[in-house]
């Protein structure tokens, strides 16, 4: 079964500093990957997502990340993290149904002044 | 245009209890998702719609829940005798369809259900 783990559950990162959130995955074939980001009150957000080809992928909001299938990793990055950032960021991959999506259970993002 | 939207935002009902939850996709998808996200935990996934059939509802818990989507648009999700362990945000997504250029699920802002 397809699952995903996103190893940290809490980061805080000061404003303006480069940012980094982990992302591991269990899947046979070559998975499709995605980041979403969810504010208070706001529903799921799509960052971005990976199906195949070049493996660094951009996505809104200034973020990207990078799929590197040695490590089973698809970890989201952005190099100057802004206030309004904070959020709760879910990594999922879409299984072998080809719709259903297995999400992390998220990291949390705080960001100080 | 309009995203996805979901009434109530919030419900609170009393053990066993029936209640039910709506959700408006986006015009034009035909493929309709519930998941369930409890406190602390990433979204589960409950149920997909293809047009008006269930394609799949092995996600859901158990007999208690049931969806249904008689046009094709507005789908909502029934639980009957609610127990306090139903406690979560139900979101809906909508997309296009199916395939890489098509299946970018687009979430509502869910419905709070609290069963006291």
């Amino acid at each position: 079964a397809q699952s995903v783990t996103q190893p940290d559950i809490h980061i805080t990162v000061s404003e303006g500093a480069s940012l980094e959130l982990r992302c591991n995955y269990s899947y046979g074939a070559t998975p499709y990957l995605f980041w979403y980001v969810q504010s208070p009150g706001q529903g799921l957000q799509l960052l971005l997502k990976y199906f195949s080809g070049d493996t660094l992928v951009q996505g809104i909001k200034g973020f990207e990340a990078e799929f590197k299938r040695s490590q089973s990793s698809f970890n989201l990055r952005k190099p100057s993290v802004h206030w309004s950032d904070a959020a709760e960021y879910f990594c999922a991959v879409e299984g072998d149904s080809g719709y259903a999506l297995n999400f992390g259970k998220g990291t949390s993002l705080l960001v100080t002044p | 245009g309009a995203g996805v939207s979901q009434t109530p935002s919030n419900k609170v009902t009393e053990k066993g209890k029936y209640v039910e939850l709506r959700c408006d996709p986006i015009s034009g998808h035909t493929a309709l998702y519930w998941y369930r996200q409890s406190l602390g935990q990433g979204p589960e996934f409950l149920i997909y719609f293809q047009g008006t059939g269930a394609a799949d509802d092995s996600g859901l818990p158990n007999d208690r829940f049931f969806a249904v989507r008689p046009e094709g648009s507005v789908s909502t999700l029934k639980i009957q005798r609610t127990e306090r362990g139903d406690s979560a945000v139900y979101l809906c997504a909508s997309s296009l369809g199916m395939g890489q250029d098509y299946n970018e699920q687009f979430f509502g802002p869910g419905t709070r259900l609290t069963v006291l």
